[in-house]
C-alpha cells in the first residue's frame, strides 16, 4: 500500500467547514482512498472512501484531485463531536490481505 | 445488529506473563483483523483471520498468536509479555478480506508492568 502524508494537527471552529488534506503522490491506479477517524477512547470509525470521483455521504465529502495525487476530506459543519484523529489510507482491493496501514493522521480540534 | 465487542476493557499484567484478549465480530462478518496501537501512534496491523485461518500477518513476533472460532469470534494471545507490549489492542471485523470497510471495536487497554 502506498504512503500518505497528512498535517499533524488542525483547528476549526464549531459550525464552520473543515478541509482535511492528504497527499498520496505514489498512488497506483487501483488504490482506493479511504478515510477513518478515531474519537478519543474509541476504535477507528470508517468515514468515506473513493477511487476517482468525488464522493458524498451523511458524514462527509471526499474531493479527489484529477491526478489522484491528493485528496481532501470535507466536514461541512464541524461539531464538537468531530474532534478526532483523521486517517487517510490507500487500499488496493485486489490484495489478499485486508489490513489497513495507518499513519499518524491529523488531529482535529474543534473550538466552540 | 450488534457491533464489534472486545473483552476485557482494561488489563494489567506483569512482564513475562501471558494474556488472552477476545473479540466478537459483527453479525455476518467472517474476517477479523487485530491491531496494536501505542500511545500517540496509529494502529499497527498484527494479523488477520478469515474463516478460521490466518490470512496475513504484520511485523510482529511469533509470541503474538491468534485463533478464530466457527462463529467468527477471535482471540489474540501474547506470550512472554514485554513492557513495550503495553498498548491499546483493537479488533476489526469485515464481511470479506479485500478492500471493504472495517468495523472496529472499542479496544482492550493492556498495561504491562
Amino acid at each position: 500500500d502506498a504512503k500518505t502524508t497528512q498535517p499533524n494537527s488542525m483547528e476549526s471552529n464549531e459550525e464552520e467547514p473543515v478541509h482535511l488534506p492528504c497527499n498520496h503522490s505514489t498512488i497506483s491506479g487501483t488504490d482506493y482512498i479511504h478515510w477513518y477517524r478515531q474519537l478519543p477512547s474509541q476504535g477507528p470509525e470508517y468515514v468515506i472512501h473513493g477511487l476517482t470521483s468525488n464522493v458524498n455521504n451523511r458524514m462527509a465529502s471526499l474531493a479527489i484531485a484529477e491526478d489522484r495525487k491528493s485528496s481532501t476530506l470535507i466536514l461541512h459543519r464541524a461539531t464538537l463531536r468531530d474532534a478526532a484523529v483523521y486517517y487517510c489510507i490507500l487500499r488496493d482491493p485486489r490484495g489478499s490481505q485486508g489490513n489497513l496501514i495507518f499513519g499518524k493522521g491529523t488531529k482535529l480540534s474543534v473550538k466552540p | 445488529e450488534t457491533g464489534v465487542t472486545q473483552s476485557p476493557t482494561h488489563l494489567i499484567k506483569t512482564r513475562g506473563q501471558q494474556v488472552t484478549l477476545r473479540c466478537s465480530s459483527q453479525s455476518g462478518h467472517n474476517t477479523v483483523s487485530w491491531y496494536q496501537q501505542a500511545l500517540g501512534q496509529g494502529p499497527q496491523f498484527i494479523f488477520q483471520y478469515y474463516r478460521e485461518e490466518e490470512n496475513g500477518r504484520g511485523n510482529f513476533p511469533p509470541r503474538f498468536s491468534g485463533l478464530q472460532f466457527p462463529n467468527y469470534s477471535s482471540e489474540l494471545n501474547v506470550n512472554a509479555l514485554e513492557l513495550d507490549d503495553s498498548a491499546l489492542y483493537l479488533c476489526a471485523s469485515s464481511p470479506g478480506v479485500a478492500g471493504g470497510e472495517q468495523y472496529f471495536g472499542p479496544g482492550t487497554r493492556l498495561t504491562v508492568t
